[in-house]
Parts: structure tokens; C-alpha cells; sequence
């Protein structure tokens, strides 16, 4: 079974609107972490947003939040009045366990395209 | 360094050659890792250190692929006799810890992109 679970190759948005990305994510584990990754077509991996398993607020950073729904175990990203420079490859990813660092295991991605 | 740094950034290479990929991670960064990006998909993790130990190297996917950190700075990730199915973005990523719930942002290199002829 598949680990991270983003459903969506391919949204587009308007400028200036809200769009939410799709995450659901499977482990037996108590402690967990995820994150969410921002990849350009430049190809960098810039990181958005982190949520801990234990955090019982929504993470937020800027126009970023994490719509954390952990009985339904998804972690979707919202992001707020996009911009064109949000249009990009956006990965889910999930630590499993308390001590494994930055060992992630990420989605299949979901493209986004923000339009003019 | 000022961000992690990876070399060579494109390594084409024909079919049964061995290839080293180097990554010099942050200075100061205790941890390191090795991802592995196919065109399309999400990193796939390989192996990680601590300092100079190999704490996990369950994602290598065949005993062709080794990595090393000998002085807890610079890994190299080698690969023997390439096949041409290991042509993809080889990624590193450095963090200052991993222990802990949230080890704190992993940031990663510009990725070493391999073809194998």
C-alpha cells in the first residue's frame, strides 16, 4: 500500500485564489511527522511547511497552512491567495518513527499551475 | 558552504562503467542524506548517516549502490557496473540533527543528474 497519497497530478488555480492540495498518508505509527515540499522547474526542493504528529494546532507559515485531519489521516496544503511563482511540482512527505531525521517518504507529487 | 553542494550536476555514462557522486552537505550539519529522483516522481530515500555512521541504508535498491562518509563531511555515493535503469536526479540533503520529532529543515542539493547509456 501506498505510504503518501496525493491524488491529484495536476490542479490549476486562479491568481489570487485559494487552492488546496490533496494528502493522505498510512502508518501504524503513534509519532510521525509531515512535511510539505515545493520543486520548481529550476528542479530545487524547497521546503514549505511541517506538522508533528502530536501537534494539536493546524501548522501554518505566511500564505502556507496544513489542514491537519489526523483520524482521516490527511494533510492537505492550503495555500492562500496564490501567485504565479507558486506554479510548481508540490510533494507530500512523511517521517515515520521519533528518530528517523530527515528519512522521507514522499508522494507522487501534484503539479500546480496558477493562472494569470 | 552556504547551501549543499553536489557534483558532478550531470554525469552521463555508458552501461557497466562505475560513477561516484559526491555531496558536500552544510557545514556544521550533522546529518546527511541520499535521495533518488526519477523524471515525474517523488525522491525515493537511499541511505543516511550521523556523523560518519551509516544509520540506515534500507533504501540502497541492490548491493551496486554504496555510500560513504568518512570524516562526517563529504559522502560519496557510488554506483558499480550502471545499468541503464539507475539513470535518474541523485539528490543529497543535509540537516543540522535527526533526532527528535522534527529534525528541522532538510535542504537539499541541486541533485546530480545521471544518464546511463
Amino acid at each position: 500500500a501506498q505510504k503518501i497519497t496525493q491524488t491529484q497530478p495536476g490542479m490549476f488555480v486562479q491568481e489570487k485564489e485559494a487552492v488546496t492540495l490533496d494528502c493522505t498518508y498510512d502508518t501504524s505509527d503513534q509519532s510521525y511527522g509531515l512535511f510539505w515540499y515545493k520543486q520548481p522547474s529550476s528542479g530545487e526542493m524547497i521546503f514549505l511547511i511541517y506538522q508533528g504528529s502530536y501537534d494539536e494546532q493546524n501548522a501554518t507559515e505566511g500564505r502556507y497552512s496544513l489542514n491537519f485531519q489526523k483520524a482521516r489521516k490527511s494533510a492537505n496544503l492550503v495555500i492562500s491567495a496564490s501567485q504565479l511563482g507558486d506554479s510548481a511540482m508540490y510533494f507530500c512527505a512523511m517521517r515515520e518513527g521519533y528518530n528517523q531525521g530527515g528519512k522521507l517518504i514522499f508522494g507522487q507529487g501534484t503539479e500546480l499551475s496558477v493562472k494569470p | 558552504g552556504a547551501g549543499v553542494s553536489q557534483s558532478p550536476r550531470y554525469k552521463v555514462t555508458k552501461r557497466g562503467q562505475d560513477v561516484a557522486l559526491r555531496c558536500d552537505p552544510i557545514s556544521g550539519h550533522v546529518s546527511l542524506y541520499w535521495y533518488r529522483q526519477a523524471l515525474g516522481q517523488g525522491p525515493e530515500f537511499l541511505t543516511y548517516f550521523n556523523y560518519e555512521a551509516q544509520q540506515d541504508k534500507s533504501g540502497l535498491p541492490n548491493d551496486r549502490f554504496s555510500a560513504e562518509r568518512p570524516e562526517g563531511s563529504i559522502s560519496t555515493l557510488t554506483i558499480q557496473r550502471t545499468e541503464q535503469r539507475d539513470s535518474a536526479m541523485y539528490r543529497c540533503a543535509s540537516s543540522l540533527t535527526a533526532s527528535g520529532i522534527n529534525p528541522g529543515e532538510l535542504f537539499f542539493g541541486e541533485g546530480s543528474r545521471l544518464t546511463v547509456l
